[in-house]
């Protein structure tokens, strides 16, 4: 079966420094990643996805994530952090085949201060 | 285009009680879907639609009921509530039948059971 692991349900960084969320998963077949932001009282926003072609994936707001298959590991990373990177971010894994039934990990929080 | 919308944003509810949560998307979509999102746990897929005509049980399907009215709306209805069903609960809709389309997601409704 299918399933997402979340690294750190908090990571807290600084204004201008590296962001690093971790997101491991596990899937007997390729899989399809999402990664997914929820600002606070909003829906989620799509930041950028895999789809078994570059695995190197850029998103919006910076936002980049590299698939290794080896590590079985998606995790997104930021340079630069700001203020309104501020949110919970989720990554997410879909099977290849049936309608998109995403299975979601439980989430980071991400918290930037100044 | 207002996207994917649902109501109401909040309720409050008595157990026992019941209430229908309204969806509506004006994408043209095929599929639609209900999660509901607790703290900790992410989301998880309550029933979907792959297409107008069709609903099929997700991950925690027990105690709720679903209703794929025409191709733009999705209601979810809680028979009897209990306690448990307090969360909040996502709508989101997906065009195109490949898995790597993406799900577009509303605002959400945060529901209360007392």
């Amino acid at each position: 079966a299918q399933s997402v692991t979340q690294l750190g349900s908090h990571v807290s960084v600084s204004e201008g420094a590296l962001v690093l969320l971790r997101c491991n998963y596990s899937s007997s077949v390729p899989p399809y990643l999402f990664w997914y932001v929820q600002y606070p009282n909003q829906g989620l926003q799509l930041l950028l996805k895999y789809t078994s072609a570059a695995t190197l994936v850029k998103g919006i707001n910076g936002f980049e994530a590299e698939f290794k298959k080896s590590e079985t590991s998606f995790h997104l990373t930021k340079p630069s952090a700001h203020m309104s990177d501020a949110a919970e971010y989720f990554c997410a894994v879909s099977l290849s085949g049936g309608y998109n039934k995403l299975i979601f990990g439980a989430g980071t929080r991400l918290a930037v201060h100044p | 285009n207002a996207g994917v919308t649902q109501t109401p944003k909040f309720q409050v509810l008595k157990t026992g009680q019941s209430m229908t949560l309204q969806c509506a998307q004006d994408m043209n979509h095929n599929s639609m879907y209900w999660y509901r999102q607790d703290p900790g746990m992410g989301l998880r897929l309550i029933y979907y639609s792959a297409s107008e005509g069709t609903t099929d049980k997700g991950e925690v399907p027990n105690g709720y009921n679903v209703s794929r009215l025409n191709k733009r709306e999705f209601s979810l209805r809680l028979e009897s509530a209990a306690p448990s069903q307090t969360s909040v609960y996502f709508c989101a809709s997906k065009g195109l039948a490949v898995v790597t389309d993406t799900q577009y997601f509303g605002p959400g409704t945060r529901l209360t059971v007392l």
